[in-house]
């Protein structure tokens, strides 16, 4: 069975840094591209990155070019997203999800003074 | 970006009725469509992919049309599961851009 497990979010004041993590199993990891969704409270579905198998190539929505960074390691099943200099508008439920058929869970990031 | 417009917003309909939810593109994405469904408190799950194939799992009462610019979703007769919010997707070019949600509600 297919499992992507989020965890890292937690409350961050503007300005600050959080890595978030997607444990993967049930599947082989390194054959597929993966991506992070978030979804702010109460509102839409927004992509924000994905990575290739290889972790050669990322792509960003503008909104965090230059602040989010997306990496995986194959040899642990896992995936991750570096996200510094945080702002209010990075609060959001974040999705780990191997395009489209399989989300996590979700882990949520706040980001309040 | 390619932008994703659905309409309406929120529908209002009963158990038992026949839905249509509208999708369309600021530019053409091909078959890059796909409808999500999401109930609070949940992940998304795909509906349907490449504007009309059924996820496994999902009910035949869903369809997906369309083609372009202009797509279509359609529920033939809503069942009390299937009151939630769905969206659509553009898969054609990142950023993989979402449409703003349609609400179903009794």
């Amino acid at each position: 069975e297919v499992q992507l497990v989020e965890s890292g979010g937690d409350l961050v004041q503007p300005g600050g840094s959080l890595r978030l993590s997607c444990a993967a199993s049930g599947f082989q990891f390194g054959n597929y591209l993966m991506s992070w969704v978030r979804q702010a409270p109460g509102k839409g579905l927004e992509w924000v990155a994905h990575i290739t198998q290889d972790g050669s190539e990322a792509k960003y929505v503008d909104s965090v070019k230059g602040r989010f960074a997306i990496s995986r390691d194959n040899s642990k099943n896992s995936l991750y997203l570096q996200m510094n200099s945080l702002r209010a508008e990075d609060t959001a439920l974040y999705y780990c999800v191997i395009p489209w058929g399989h989300w996590g869970q979700g882990t949520l990031v706040s980001v309040s003074s | 970006d390619i932008q994703m417009t659905q309409s309406p917003s929120s529908l209002s309909a009963s158990v038992g009725d026949r839905v249509t939810i509208t999708c369309r593109a600021s530019q053409s994405i091909s078959t890059f469509l796909n409808w999500f469904k999401q109930t609070p408190g949940r992940a998304p799950k795909l509906l349907i992919y490449s504007i009309s194939n059924l996820e496994d799992g999902v009910p035949s009462r869903f369809s997906g049309t369309g083609s372009g610019t202009h797509f279509t979703l359609t529920i033939s007769s809503l069942q009390p599961e299937d009151f939630a919010t769905y969206y659509c997707q553009q898969g054609y070019n990142t950023p993989h851009t979402f449409g703003q949600g349609t609400k179903l509600e009794i």
